[in-house]
């Protein structure tokens, strides 16, 4: 069956170091891949996305790579900062079918 | 607030009772998505819209589950005869998916629903 997945319920860093999640899929290809925000009690916050033919998307402190041949997918955040501390989700879209990961829950001490 | 928003954003209900919750979308975006996410999980697909219509159903949603978006706007999840293991946070989103743009998604603040 098809499965995305994350694999690593919690992260603990210190401030200043980088925090890499990650991201694997198993039995498809999606065409793109995000990565989204989650703070408790709250929705997702889209974050970034990249597409299958990407290897690498930036966005200011934030890197994410897409590797269709590991399928695998990694979530890097440089600087780290205790305001970063959230749950992070990975997600799929393939045709209209959109999975979640169950999340990295990341938490950078001071 | 231009935001995807939803409302309550916490329902306490008795199990055995309906309830129905609201999503308004963000305006111009024609897809509108339901979730269901349970504590240390990842949102859970559950049914989403492309405009009107209801394009597909998770085949995890049981017949007690209905969606509806009659103009295309504003959507109402139903559950009919709660039960307990329908506690958890429903989550709506909106995007401007279809042909070859991507479908990120804008979630609104979720309702918590708790069956007692």
């Amino acid at each position: 069956s098809q499965k995305i997945e994350q694999n690593s319920e919690a992260l603990n860093i210190q401030e200043g170091k980088t925090a890499t999640l990650t991201c694997n899929y198993t039995n498809y290809s999606p065409a793109y891949l995000q990565w989204y925000r989650q703070d408790p009690g709250r929705g997702p916050v889209f974050l970034l996305l990249i597409r299958e033919n990407e290897k690498e998307k930036r966005k200011e402190r934030l890197k994410v790579t897409f590797d269709t041949t590991l399928k695998q997918s990694l979530f890097h955040i440089t600087a780290s900062q205790p305001a970063d501390s959230a749950t992070y989700l990975c997600a799929s879209h393939n045709n209209n079918d959109m999975r979640f990961g169950a999340g990295t829950r990341l938490t950078v001490k001071p | 607030d231009t935001g995807v928003s939803q409302d309550p954003r916490h329902k306490i209900t008795k199990r055995g009772q309906n309830v129905t919750f609201r999503c308004d979308p963000i305006s111009e975006h024609n897809r509108l998505y339901w979730y269901r996410q349970t504590l240390g999980q990842g949102p859970e697909f559950l049914t989403y819209f492309q405009n009107e219509a209801q394009l597909e159903k998770s085949r995890l949603l049981s017949d007690r589950f209905s969606a509806e978006r009659p103009k295309g706007s504003f959507s109402t999840l139903e559950i009919q005869r709660t039960e307990q293991g329908d506690s958890a946070m429903y989550l709506c989103a909106s995007s401007l998916g279809g042909g070859r743009r991507t479908d990120t998604q804008y979630f609104g603040p979720g309702t918590r629903l708790t069956v007692l």
